[in-house]
């Protein structure tokens, strides 16, 4: 089984839509990370989440260490969101090493 | 700022052939990283350095070697390609480790091996 799960793995939504992925998670983590790639491959970091929610623009990202889960959310979705959205887990117990997920590929449709 | 940068952007070589993947940071981060994708696979850890002169493996270090005598430049090298290390490589970076910071990534290369 995978450390870190994410779904859907695939997500197709027309433009204007609310937009959740969420990530699951196996390990005692220090902290989560959110990445988008882009179609022409860049990575850029989205948000680093250690407990709570946190807000950037249209983005939300929440974290349950508890319930080891965390969810990003995107409102008003646009075209422009297009991208694979990654999950990624600092291991606590693994050097500062982080584990990522296979990635959410979402597609939005004008 | 460049930030991250790579080159060779694509490469094409042969197997049992060798080269260094350079990867270059502007911003004075102490840690770097090199990952590799594979297709439908999250990225791996190849090997990282929280410093210079100071470098460590990652998951899937078999196949590559690391330096880094400079904060600037943590370049990989490959000895004796093969197939299976055909993939996308993204170098990154950070001010202190990813329980503190985000990283920030290069544009990757591109790399074949027939």
């Amino acid at each position: 089984k995978n450390e870190v799960e994410q779904s859907p793995q695939n997500l197709t939504a027309q433009e204007g839509e609310f937009i959740t992925i969420n990530c699951s998670y196996s390990v005692g983590i220090s902290a989560l990370h959110w990445l988008q790639q882009h179609p022409g491959g860049g990575i850029v970091s989205l948000f680093m989440l250690s407990s709570g929610k946190k807000k950037h623009g249209r983005l939300i990202a929440t974290i349950n260490i508890q319930e080891k889960h965390s969810s990003l959310h995107i409102t008003a979705s646009h075209p422009r969101d297009s991208a694979v959205y990654i999950c990624a887990v600092v291991d606590e117990s693994r050097d500062d090493k982080i584990i990522f997920g296979k990635g959410t590929r979402l597609h939005i449709l004008p | 700022n460049a930030g991250v940068t790579q080159t060779p952007k694509f490469r094409i070589l042969k197997i049992g052939q060798s080269m260094t993947l350079q990867c270059a940071q502007d911003m004075n981060h102490n840690y770097m990283y090199w990952y590799r994708q594979d297709p439908g696979m999250g990225l791996k850890l190849i090997y990282y350095s929280v410093g210079a002169g100071i470098t460590d493996k990652g998951e899937v270090p078999n196949g590559y070697n690391v330096s880094r005598s400079t904060t600037e430049d943590f370049p990989l090298r490959l000895e004796l390609a093969a197939p299976s290390q055909t993939s996308v490589y993204f170098c990154a970076s950070s001010p202190l480790g990813s329980s503190y910071n985000e990283q920030f990534f290069g544009p990757g290369t591109r790399l074949t091996v027939l």
